[in-house]
């Protein structure tokens, strides 16, 4: 399995821009870049997830560096309902790996 | 659109007792996983059904029986309950290894 680097923790304003870095600089040539959130007490929540090439959906953009060795979650308008814990998964099999992902805090 | 339904919510049991948990999905998807989740830390993977009619086992998989009983129902079973046990467990589907997965709610298991 690929081994991920978060940010423990980040903190943001309601309404602008966040952008979640990660880092997986041993991610296979197969393995999907796949980000996930979970709220407190709440089953993981999909958010979005790419292989190559940049992906973007009606939640965020994924930003997926040319070499894949990392990738950057973009949500466009943080909201209260955004905070959560944020975890980026590199897999190509049937196992998603859940590391300590990043507590992202938005402030009003 | 339910998406993925676990029952129960909550359950608690002694030691020794036995429980099946269980999990119905109504997007069609093929694939089908239970992991488990223990304060403060990320889940991991019990069992897994790839497609109807297959099971493997996941990174922590004893202690624990499944059962694929059609393409929508995925159950877990804990035939005797041990306080190592307790723990959130989250059912999960997904149409295919190129997909994303659909997460249920949980079940809070503690086992006393």
């Amino acid at each position: 399995d690929a081994k991920t680097t978060q940010p423990n923790s980040m903190e943001s304003n309601e309404e602008e821009p966040v952008h979640l870095p990660c880092n997986h600089s041993t991610i296979s040539g197969t393995d999907y870049i796949h980000w996930y959130r979970q709220l407190p007490s709440q089953g993981p929540e999909y958010v979005i997830h790419g292989l190559t090439s940049n992906v973007n959906n009606r939640m965020a953009s994924l930003a997926i560096a040319e070499d894949r060795k990392s990738s950057t979650l973009i949500l466009h308008r943080a909201t209260l309902r955004d905070a959560a814990v944020y975890y980026c998964i590199p897999a190509a099999g049937n196992m998603l790996t859940f590391g300590g992902g990043t507590r992202l805090m938005v402030k009003p | 659109n339910a998406g993925v339904t676990q029952t129960p919510k909550f359950q608690v049991l002694k030691t020794g007792q036995s429980m099946t948990l269980q999990c119905a999905q109504d997007m069609n998807h093929n694939s089908m996983y239970w992991y488990r989740q223990d304060p403060g830390m990320g889940l991991r993977l019990i069992y897994y059904s790839a497609s109807e009619g297959t099971t493997d086992k996941g990174e922590v998989p004893n202690g624990y029986n499944v059962s694929r009983l059609n393409k929508r129902e995925f159950s877990l079973r804990l035939e005797s309950a041990a306080p190592s046990q307790t723990s959130v467990y989250f059912c999960a589907s997904r149409q295919g290894l190129d997909y994303g997965y659909t997460f249920g709610s949980g079940t809070r298991l503690t086992v006393v």
